[in-house]
């Protein structure tokens, strides 16, 4: 089992939709939880960063973690076309190095 | 804030030569720089970990002799793809992090092409 499971899509809705990504892990020690987004051809852009369980919202993102299910979650309300793009989870454990574990990213594309 | 750039984007080159790729942090001072390399519709990749004045950490079969990694300031690490072939043909990124933050910011990415 990977340690971070992303569905790579692609994901398909309209324009003005609300968008739900999620991953999943298997590393109870994951502690930090992050969601980039990528542009084709471009370097991932931090979105959102959380510590721990809980929701965070910024705009029209929201960021959910549930640790007890090892799953987390952005939400994306009134998407636009400007949102498609590839995101990619990111978490890392509260010890030790400061390297990331990445899932491998959904492909979202929000049709006009 | 936290910005970071890459240097050249893009870049092709014949089989046999050396490619230095350049990463920047613009706005902050960098612990610690990653290299990744992204294969088309596949995720992130670590080559390698560096800190600022020692050597870099390479990843389980990333040849540290191929891929040279220097961090010789807290705003420039560097990438050199000696002795480049068809294969190592790939989008490269840096990433950096500063003091304890855990987050990292993204380079834009340098694609590499060897004929």
């Amino acid at each position: 089992q990977k340690e971070v499971e992303q569905d790579p899509g692609p994901l398909s809705v309209p324009e003005g939709a609300i968008v739900s990504l999620n991953c999943t892990y298997s590393n109870s020690a994951f502690q930090y939880f992050m969601w980039y987004r990528q542009y084709s051809r471009k370097g991932p852009e931090l979105l959102m960063y959380t510590y721990s369980s809980g929701n965070k919202e910024d705009g029209r993102f929201t960021a959910q973690v549930d640790k007890s299910s090892k799953y987390i979650s952005l939400f994306i309300r009134d998407s636009q076309p400007s949102d498609s793009a590839t995101y990619l989870c990111a978490m890392k454990s509260g010890a030790g190095s400061y390297q990331l574990t990445f899932g491998k990213g959904t492909k979202l594309s929000v049709i006009p | 804030g936290a910005v970071v750039s890459q240097h050249p984007s893009r870049v092709i080159c014949k089989s046999g030569t050396s490619v230095k790729i350049e990463c920047r942090s613009l706005d902050f001072q960098a612990t610690t720089m990653f290299w990744y390399r992204q294969f088309p519709k596949k995720s992130l990749m670590l080559m390698a970990t560096s800190n600022e004045g020692s050597k870099a950490t390479y990843e389980q079969g990333v040849e540290k002799d191929k891929f040279l990694i220097n961090h010789a300031s807290l705003t420039l690490s560097t990438l050199t793809v000696t002795s480049a072939h068809p294969e190592d043909s790939s989008f490269y990124i840096c990433s950096a992090r500063s003091g304890s933050a855990y987050e990292q910011y993204f380079g834009p990415g340098t694609r590499l092409t060897v004929t």
